[in-house]
């Protein structure tokens, strides 16, 4: 079993939708939670992080962590063809070390 | 702007070749990272070093090594190409005094394919 799963799509949406993506784990000493955007042709970057439980909001986007079922969400509101990307969830826990552990990706597609 | 460059976008090699990829970033980070990203199995950690000529092994360094003689740059060598190598390359690099959640920063990736 992945300590991480993500379901990778591709999710099309219309222009205007909620998106909503998701990613379960395992490993219950996992604390910071991240999303992270890749753009096709482009490496990641980090859209937003959240440490341990509860929701954290961006504009457009909110971010939502559930300690207890070990499921993560992002939300995407008024979604755009710009948010178009490969959207990687990602996350490590709180001891040293550099290990960060990431989803596959989900693939989306907003359609104007 | 942090900027992390990789030396190739795409690159074509044969069975048995030997295969440098470089990077380089611009932002005095300590750590930096090789990943490889392969459909539905996500970014999976080779290798990474937290020093100059300090390296770890990540998840999957078999058929891999690594060399950082500088601070802003770190090589990935496939000593002899196989197959199965053919994938994306990415890699980052991050602060070391970089906030928990180590927000890493990645290079634009290569795409490497081993005929």
């Amino acid at each position: 079993q992945k300590e991480v799963e993500q379901d990778p799509g591709p999710l099309s949406v219309p222009e205007g939708a909620i998106v909503s993506l998701n990613c379960t784990y395992s490993n219950s000493a996992f604390q910071y939670f991240m999303w992270y955007r890749q753009y096709s042709r482009k490496g990641p970057e980090l859209l937003m992080y959240t440490y341990s439980s509860g929701n954290k909001e961006d504009g457009r986007f909110t971010a939502q962590v559930d300690k207890s079922s070990k499921y993560i969400s992002l939300f995407i509101r008024d979604s755009q063809p710009s948010d178009s990307a490969t959207y990687l969830c990602a996350m490590r826990g709180n001891t040293g070390g550099f290990k960060t552990i990431f989803g596959a990706g989900t693939r989306l597609f907003v359609k104007a | 702007d942090v900027k992390v460059t990789q030396s190739s976008r795409y690159l074509v090699k044969r069975t048995g070749e030997k295969v440098f990829l470089e990077c380089v970033q611009d932002m005095d980070h300590e750590n930096m990272f090789w990943y490889r990203q392969d459909p539905g199995l996500g970014l999976r950690l080779i290798y990474f070093s937290y020093d100059v000529k300090m390296k770890e092994k990540g998840d999957i360094p078999e058929g891999y090594s690594v060399s950082r003689e500088k601070k802003e740059r770190f090589s990935l060598i496939l000593e002899s190409a196989s197959t199965n190598q053919t994938s994306m390359y990415l890699c980052a690099s991050s602060p070391v005094n970089s906030p928990s959640y180590n927000e890493q920063f990645f290079g634009p990736g290569t795409r490497l394919t081993v005929l």
